[in-house]
């Protein structure tokens, strides 16, 4: 079956950078976009951006202009989002997603919780 | 950008009621990209239907969409216990996704 596994959860200090990592397995991983959606406390969803893990083509919402990075490793199946110049404001549950041929997100990881304070 | 936005914030139903969802756009959005997605607490989304009217692998029937153009509807005929969560939208446009802020459907 499908499946999206997300690193852990981290804390970090504002300016600093995190990267969250999403394991996928269960399908072809060159076949689907991985795209990023984030969640503060108590808020609604936010798109982030996505990747296409066949030739590492990205787009990226135009909220986070220079902060976010999206990049993916071929030989484990594993998409990356780098998230830097951290600020509390980035404090939030970070979710993989795969997007199919209908632009919606079918399957979710675990989500991973990022808290930025000082 | 696309903005959808969301009626009602919250709607308090009881088990067995319908509950029906606005999701309206900004501008006119495809009917190819419109999504809607069940989140409980802690958990992540679920796929509910794409398409605008397409029901998602194993998602019961009572759950059904409906609308074209910058209206869209999601329906519940009949509600279960486990359908009290919060509900979104999500579109595609021009290489970019967004969500509506979401409704709420709590138990009255």
């Amino acid at each position: 079956q499908v499946q999206l596994v997300q690193s852990g959860a981290e804390v970090k200090k504002p300016g600093a950078s995190v990267t969250v990592s999403c394991k996928t397995s269960g399908y072809i991983f060159t076949s689907y976009h991985i795209h990023w959606v984030r969640q503060a406390p108590g808020q609604g969803l936010e798109w982030m951006g996505m990747i296409n893990p066949n030739d590492g083509g990205t787009i990226y919402t135009q909220n986070l202009p220079g902060r976010v990075t999206m990049t993916r490793d071929k030989s484990t199946s594993t998409v990356y989002m780098e998230l830097s110049s951290l600020r509390s404001e980035d404090t939030a549950v970070y979710y993989c997603a795969r997007g199919n041929g209908w632009y919606c997100l079918d399957n979710w990881g675990q989500g991973t919780l990022l808290t930025v304070s000082s | 950008e696309v903005v959808l936005t969301q009626s009602p914030g919250t709607l308090s139903l009881s088990a067995g009621e319908g509950a029906t969802l606005s999701c309206r756009a900004s501008q006119t959005i495809s009917n190819s990209y419109l999504a809607w997605y069940q989140q409980k607490p802690g958990q992540a989304p679920r796929l509910l239907i794409y398409g605008a009217s397409r029901r998602a692998i194993g998602i019961p029937d009572r759950f059904s969409g409906s609308g074209s153009g910058t209206d869209f509807t999601l329906t519940i005929s009949t509600l279960e216990p486990e359908d009290f969560a919060v509900y979104y939208c999500q579109q595609y446009d021009r290489s970019s996704l967004t969500f509506g802020g979401g409704t709420k459907v709590e138990i009255k």
